[in-house]
């Protein structure tokens, strides 16, 4: 069955660095999200991604973050300064096709802030 | 806003013991409902859905089933195997919204 690929899976960084996190969705996907899970802690939306732009975004998506999808098959997510909070598990998850309301997760980039 | 709520954790049990764990939910549209399922080491995995009021979704052994009148969707199974170790999140998705809330999960650990 397809799935969808995350890299890498473990990011360290320092605080104040830009980092790039890359997915690899389902092919046939049209919808593209990212969520995060601090430890402990719920998972959290943060944004979606329909025909190339932005169809949502929670409070947490603010101007420190934004997504991409440069070429027909990648979706990034950039945190441009990092910070301590932004520590996390990011999962990103793509939908589309007959399931269209079914979000196929990848297995995550643990983001750790230093 | 809309919300999850699961029951508190870790449950522990042992194999071929009998599965609850409560789910309820607040939304202010009309919700499909998801159980996903984390095993270590791996991503969120669906492990069944509802669409409507009274549908019941299946899957691997486990059910729940979508009740409107107590905003719940209890996560049931009848006989639990060491396997089934893991994390379980309950979750919504509001109509016309395709995000998805989810609860805090459930780490479960069945014994031998």
């Amino acid at each position: 069955e397809p799935e969808v690929t995350q890299t890498p899976s473990h990011q360290v960084t320092q605080m104040g660095q830009e980092v790039i996190l890359r997915c690899v969705p389902i092919s046939n996907h049209l919808y593209f999200y990212w969520y995060r899970q601090i430890l402990g802690q719920k998972v959290e939306f943060l944004v979606s991604f329909y025909n190339n732009e932005i169809s949502e975004k929670s409070e947490i998506f603010d101007d420190q973050f934004s997504v991409e999808r440069p070429d027909g098959s990648n979706f990034t997510l950039k945190i441009r300064s990092t910070k301590l909070e932004d520590s996390a598990m990011y999962f990103c998850a793509s939908s589309g096709g007959q399931r269209w309301d079914e979000q196929f997760f990848g297995p995550g980039t643990r983001l750790t802030v230093l | 806003g809309d919300s999850v709520t699961q029951m508190e954790g870790p449950v522990t049990l042992s194999e071929e013991a009998f599965l609850t764990i409560n789910c309820t939910y607040t939304a202010t549209g009309y919700p499909s409902l998801f159980w996903y399922v984390q095993y270590p080491g791996e991503g969120l995995q669906l492990l069944l859905k509802a669409t409507k009021a009274d549908d019941k979704g299946s899957n691997k052994g486990f059910e729940a089933t979508y009740r409107k009148e107590t905003t719940s969707f209890h996560l049931e199974k009848g006989s639990v195997q060491v396997s089934d170790s893991a994390v379980y999140f309950c979750a919504l998705s509001d109509l016309g919204a395709q995000k998805l809330v989810f609860g805090q999960g459930t780490r479960l650990t069945i014994n031998p």
